[in-house]
């Protein structure tokens, strides 16, 4: 099975900061990556899918890159919404695999 | 709107069976795949288990493999997760999801879950 790690697991930054999240897989995915992001309570919501292509309706603030093994989710300017949990995912084989999650906080 | 109301969650014994179910409306159920995502209190996101729309293509995270089945029935725009020989690790809360159009593995639609604790 392919393993996803994140990194880091919380990343404490300020409004308006750009920031960074790092997915690696255990193995080549390709582009096979999506990326979620989870608010206290709710249910995920899909942000990128194939590593980098936005979905519809999400900001331009996020954006997704990576290829193979390494894989990042950027935002450039973060707003108050954006303070929560993101995930990314796995599509390449099955069983498709979540990383454990990143908590982004405020500083 | 698409639509996903999962049901049939509830408190079980361990070892004992349960079956969720997923109505779907919204969108044209047997055009996507679907999958089973859970998530345990507290804890991160675990891809469940996923089929595709004609059931042709089923698979099942490691943890589940041979104790659960899913299944869809196209006509009645629903889908399944059999839970047999359930563990107290098996106490999540369970999303029914939709797969997105031409990424089938991307899950585009969550309903709101069904809490699942496996407890004696």
């Amino acid at each position: 099975d392919i393993q996803m790690t994140q990194s880091p697991s919380t990343l404490s930054a300020s409004v308006g900061d750009r920031v960074t999240i790092t997915c690696r897989a255990s193995q080549s995915i390709s582009t096979w990556l999506a990326w979620y992001q989870q608010k206290p309570g709710k249910a995920p919501k899909l942000l990128i899918y194939k590593a980098s292509s936005l979905e519809s309706g999400v900001p331009s603030r996020f954006a997704g890159s990576g290829s193979g093994t390494e894989f990042t989710l950027t935002i450039s300017s973060l707003q108050p919404d954006d303070f929560v949990t993101y995930y990314c995912q796995q599509y390449n084989s099955y069983p498709y695999t979540f990383g454990q999650g990143t908590k982004l906080e405020i500083k | 709107e698409v639509q996903l109301v999962e049901s049939g969650g509830g408190l079980v014994q361990p070892g004992r069976s349960l079956r969720l179910s997923c109505a779907a409306s919204g969108f044209t159920f047997d055009d996507y795949a679907m999958h089973w995502v859970r998530q345990a209190p507290g804890k991160g996101l675990e891809w469940v288990s996923g089929i595709s729309w004609d059931s042709g293509s089923i698979g099942y995270a490691d943890s589940v493999k041979g104790r659960f089945t899913m299944s869809r029935d196209n006509a009645k725009n629903s889908l399944y997760l059999q839970m047999n020989t359930l563990r107290a690790e098996d106490t999540a809360l369970y999303y029914c999801t939709k797969g997105r159009e031409m990424e089938p593995a991307v899950i585009d639609y969550w309903g709101q879950g069904t809490l699942v604790t496996v407890s004696s």
